[in-house]
């Protein structure tokens, strides 16, 4: 089975502009997460979606963030503006089961510099 | 918040050393533990989980041991190789309510030949 993929893989921008992250993750998998790693620390979780509802959006550190699963398939995170410290790794993560425990497959990461 | 300590930042063994990764955690109500070992350039991967219920688990060279009392958990690994060398995050969750993962600062674990 394929595994979850990013797009893009890198990406640098300027303070000030746009950028669009996505995930699509493995086929079936109800569960999307997304998280960010910064500088080397811990990862840190932004939000959950539910098929296409979101579940918790706890983690999301402003309203410069939005993040969308249309259809319940594909998600995307939208930066607007980017600032610098929007910087790092940003990952996505999804599983199957909304009851009981199922492990997270994680993406290989979305490096987002913003200069 | 919630939050998960993890210790020590960086580790370096010799190989067929036996590494350990302690993690403490602040959530009384968590209830799942994973490990993920993440290599150079990839993504992470779950290398071994446990259970509140459950106060050891092994497979093969790696071990996790749950304390729900203290509140900590750590991994063992035993006779190291170069491959073992990634960085380590271990992970809390309440499963039950949405599954998402408090992860801690990670580990890089370097086993040298």
């Amino acid at each position: 089975e394929a595994g979850v993929t990013q797009f893009p893989s890198h990406s640098v921008i300027e303070k000030g502009q746009t950028v669009t992250l996505r995930c699509d993750p493995i086929s079936g998998h109800d569960n999307l997460y997304w998280y960010r790693r910064v500088m080397g620390k811990e990862i840190k979780f932004l939000l959950h979606f539910v098929k296409e509802s979101k579940q918790d959006e706890s983690g999301m550190p402003n309203n410069r963030f939005l993040a969308e699963r249309t259809g319940g398939t594909y998600s995307t995170l939208k930066v607007q503006p980017a600032e610098l410290e929007d910087s790092g790794v940003y990952f996505c993560a999804s599983s199957r089961w909304v009851t009981g425990i199922d492990e997270q497959y994680f993406g290989p990461g979305t490096r987002l510099t913003v200069t | 918040g919630e939050n998960v300590e993890q210790h020590p930042s960086t580790l370096s063994v010799q190989e067929g050393d036996s590494a350990v990764i302690k993690c403490t955690y602040s959530d009384s109500a968590s209830n799942y533990f994973p490990w993920y070992k993440q290599e150079l350039g990839k993504r992470p991967q779950l290398i071994i989980d446990i259970r509140s219920n459950v106060g050891e688990k092994k497979d093969q060279r790696i071990a996790v041991t749950l304390n729900k009392t203290a509140k900590h958990f750590s991994l063992h690994i035993t006779e190291t190789q170069p491959e073992d060398s990634a960085v380590y995050f271990c992970a809390a969750s309440r499963y039950n309510q949405g599954g998402k993962l408090i992860f801690g600062q990670g580990t890089e674990l370097s086993v040298k030949p």
